[in-house]
């Protein structure tokens, strides 16, 4: 069936570097995406998003990037900070479909 | 001020038990989930209700009841508690069943089946 991965089960970067998070969709009917960082005892807290009429957006240290020919998203972490450190979420939607599907998850380690 | 909170954060208890988890939002949703995480942080929906009905029902043992007494709450409750039922389960809210919405969730109930 349609499934969203990630390529990287952990990230480690060291303070101060740019952290990218990356995810792979497999249904191209897919028309919204969302991330999310989950710390450590705490749910899953919203990013930033970006529908699949746009292949950027921009928030504040972070940047979600939309390749729907290879069906790729993407999160980038400006300056990445320690507070940074989390499990990050990518999910989709798809038309028709409220109740988004979530990738396994990539586990960032910053390094002070 | 807490968005979803849940209750109790943490829960043990043995197999064959039964047990309940509270849900609140305070956000003015219309609509809200359960979700479960397993040991691999792999998050699945369980269900979803939008002003107080019953919308969407996954694949789960029927041991498992959602209830809503208004839209402001969903409570989960888990009859002949197993040992794989151990995980933490998640519930969140959105605005309505519209598509492009983020959801907000609580912080979780970690259940551990002895």
């Amino acid at each position: 069936g349609e499934s969203v991965g990630l390529h990287l089960p952990t990230l480690s970067v060291q303070e101060g570097d740019n952290s990218i998070i990356n995810c792979a969709y497999s249904n191209s009917a897919s028309d919204y995406f969302i991330w999310y960082k989950q710390e450590s005892g705490k749910g899953p807290q919203f990013i930033i998003d970006i529908r699949s009429n746009m292949d950027k957006r921009q928030g504040q240290r972070v940047t979600v990037l939309l390749n729907k020919t290879v069906k790729h998203l993407s999160l980038q972490i400006a300056a990445t900070q320690p507070g940074d450190s989390a499990v990050y979420f990518c999910a989709e939607k798809t038309g028709g479909s409220y109740i988004p599907t979530f990738g396994r998850g990539t586990s960032l380690i910053v390094h002070p | 001020d807490t968005a979803v909170s849940q209750t109790p954060k943490y829960l043990v208890t043995q197999m064959g038990n039964d047990k309940s988890i509270k849900c609140e939002q305070n956000l003015g949703h219309d609509t809200m989930y359960w979700y479960k995480q397993d040991s691999k942080k792999f998050l699945k929906i369980m269900f979803s209700y939008n002003n107080k009905e019953l919308i969407i029902n996954e694949t789960v043992p029927n041991r498992f009841s959602p209830k809503s007494p208004d839209k402001a709450h969903l409570n989960l409750h888990i009859n002949s508690l197993e040992l794989g039922d151990s995980a933490v389960y998640f519930c969140a809210s959105s605005q309505d069943q519209g598509r492009n919405q983020p959801q907000h969730f609580g912080d979780g109930t970690r259940l551990s089946i002895l």
